[in-house]
């Protein structure tokens, strides 16, 4: 009965290759989100999608992509991998904006080789 | 640039004592201050969170402090136990501007037995 899930939970890669990672809520909420969290614990929102529709795009590089096939569903690809790309990603969900709190899943720890 | 300022970096309490993170914002109107705890390998989850109508907020051990007119707000754990070892997080959301939370740079707390 996981509420946020994540997968994959590590991800180790070299540079310059291609990986998603895959988010599924089953809250019902309609706002997602995700987060990267770097070595110094900072959270850096990335991206934030409300019924499947881009919201907020926090000046990331054009090699991260997201996709929201479903409100229930909001994944991540990464292009052309570079070593500053890792840290812990995290995604998470709101019922929308306005009614907080987000709920994060569990991370993705991405290391680039 | 709206900010968040959280302090202390990080902080050690003895088994039974009381634990105090302090955050600032600047000037932007906020109507939302919730307060996450990560403990590692996990994602940040809702601890307690307060409306800028009260000045304080009290769920069992953990009280947050809101100070309007001083634009700060604090964490207080009371009786502070090892398994509230984790970092924390507060963040707070604009009331109107772009729909993201704003979060501090974290508190790394540690309850020494």
């Amino acid at each position: 009965d996981t509420a946020v899930s994540q997968t994959p939970k590590y991800l180790v890669t070299q540079m310059g290759n291609d990986k998603s990672i895959k988010c599924e809520q089953n809250l019902g909420h309609d706002t997602m989100y995700w987060y990267k969290q770097d070595s110094k614990k900072f959270l850096k929102i990335m991206f934030s999608y409300n019924n499947k529709e881009l919201i907020i795009n926090e000046t990331v590089p054009n090699r991260f992509s997201p996709k929201s096939p479903d409100k229930a569903h909001l994944n991540l690809h990464i292009n052309s991998l570079e070593l500053g790309d890792s840290a812990v990603y995290f995604c998470a969900s709101s019922q929308d904006w306005v009614n907080q709190p987000q709920h994060f899943g569990d991370g993705t720890r991405l290391s680039i080789l | 640039q709206q900010q968040v300022k959280q302090s202390p970096q990080s902080l050690i309490v003895q088994k039974g004592g009381i634990s105090i993170i302090n955050c600032a914002y600047e000037n932007t109107a906020f109507d939302y201050f919730p307060w996450y705890q990560q403990f590692p390998g996990k994602g940040p989850a809702l601890l307690i969170a307060i409306r800028p109508d009260v000045s304080e907020k009290k769920e069992g051990r953990f009280t947050i402090s809101f100070n309007k007119s001083a634009k700060q707000f604090s964490l207080h754990i009371m009786d502070s136990q090892p398994g509230d070892s984790a970092t924390y997080f507060c963040a707070a959301k604009p009331h109107q501007g772009a729909q993201k939370l704003v979060f501090g740079q974290g508190t790394r707390l540690t309850i020494n037995p």
